[in-house]
Parts: C-alpha cells; sequence; structure tokens
C-alpha cells in the first residue's frame, strides 16, 4: 500500500539520550518534510528537504538533525533529547515536479516523551 | 512576522452547516490549503485555492479573497464524522506551508 510510515509509533526516552526517527515513503515524492505538533501552536517545520542528497532547516531546527541519502528515506535524529522535545512528530512528502500544487502527505506520527 | 489566524474552537449541530475563517499574514502567497485532522491521526487534505472564488467539493466548500487575506472552509449537512480539527495552511513566497493551530470542530446530535 502507497504512503508513509513512521517508526517508532510512540516511545518514552530519558532526557540526554540519542533517538532516531524512522520515515519512509514509496510514492516516489521528490520533498520530505519533518513537524512537530504541540497543542494550541499548530505544525512547525523542523527540517525538509526538496531532493535526495539535500536538506534544510525550517522553523524549529535547534536539536535536531537529518538526512536525505535516497528518495524514500528521511530520518530525524535528536542528538541529545530534552523535555521540551516531547510532542508528536509528523514525516510528510509532496511530489512538486508533477503536480500544480504542493499537497502534502503525511505519515501516521510518533509520538515522543522525553523524561 | 508570518501569521494565520483561526478559531480554537467551535460548535455545531448534525444536519447544520458551519463556516471556519482563516485570515492570513504572509511574506508573499502561492496558495492556501484546508486540512483535516481526527484526534490522535494525521492531517489529510481537504482544499487547495490559489484563485479568488468558491471551490466546491461535495459537503466541503473553501473560498478565498487574496485582497483581504482570508479564507474559510464551508462544511454542510454536518456528520458526527466531521468532528475533528480544521487546519489551515499557506503557501509563502519561499514555497514554504505556514500552519495555522487549526479550529477544533465539535458536532452534537
Amino acid at each position: 500500500i502507497a504512503g508513509i510510515t513512521q517508526a517508532p509509533t510512540s516511545q518514552i526516552l530519558a532526557a540526554g539520550r540519542r533517538m532516531t526517527l524512522r520515515c519512509t515513503q514509496d510514492m516516489r515524492h521528490n520533498a520530505m518534510y519533518w513537524y512537530r505538533q504541540d497543542l494550541g501552536l499548530g505544525l512547525r517545520l523542523i527540517h525538509y528537504s526538496n531532493t535526495a542528497g539535500t536538506t534544510g532547516k525550517g522553523e524549529v531546527p535547534d536539536g535536531y538533525s537529518v538526512s536525505r541519502a535516497n528518495t524514500d528515506d528521511f530520518p530525524l535524529t535528536l542528538a541529545s533529547a530534552v523535555p521540551s522535545q516531547t510532542s508528536v512528530y509528523f514525516c510528510a512528502s509532496s511530489d512538486s515536479r508533477t503536480r500544480s500544487y504542493n499537497e502534502q502527505f503525511f505519515g501516521p506520527g510518533t509520538r515522543l516523551t522525553v523524561l | 512576522g508570518q501569521n494565520i489566524d483561526q478559531p480554537t474552537e467551535m460548535t455545531a449541530t448534525e444536519g447544520a452547516i458551519v463556516q471556519i475563517n482563516c485570515t492570513y499574514q504572509t511574506s508573499g502567497f502561492n496558495g492556501l490549503f484546508w486540512y483535516q485532522q481526527h484526534a490522535g491521526e494525521a492531517p489529510t487534505f481537504l482544499s487547495y485555492n490559489v484563485l479568488d472564488g468558491l471551490e466546491e467539493k461535495g459537503r466541503f466548500s473553501s473560498f478565498l479573497s487574496r485582497s483581504k487575506g482570508y479564507s474559510y472552509l464551508l462544511l454542510k449537512e454536518l456528520q458526527m464524522k466531521d468532528s475533528a480539527s480544521y487546519l489551515c495552511a499557506v503557501i509563502d513566497s519561499n514555497y514554504q506551508l505556514i500552519w495555522g493551530a487549526g479550529t477544533k470542530l465539535i458536532i452534537k446530535p
């Protein structure tokens, strides 16, 4: 089934630990995104990638890193987790090459709690 | 700064009509999206507007006025399954999506 998968579904993490959230899409979309969603704040862009091999910083990139080694995968790494990174993380993808508008498709999300 | 305003919460009755407003102030404009998000789930695409006017898609319609920096989502014949958050998002001059905080819509029988 085409779409975006994220892993893990949820995670409780001790502060200071390193964590990688995984995201894979099989739609061959060129662009991918990582958002965090906090109550009352809406979706905030952490990092994005317009094509494999390139990445860019979004609105709230501090404390996070990404890589885009191929089209399908876009992992998000927290090098040393802090409690303020407790959030729901969504990965999304879009195909800006063939569509007239940049509709984003979202994965199911990862609920992360940092204690 | 860039800003998108939506009401935090709205309540409506099953079978009725509800209009959810969105106003925006962004650096440039290249289109506006509405997404639906059920509790605990991912956002899903509802509509896209880039030109002024009304776009109708079944029970849902979306309106845009670029000169006023204003959009609304109109939901007709409300059903209980329409209880969700509705997110307004604008594409700015850098082709980045700027998201509103969302409007939680509660449908009562």
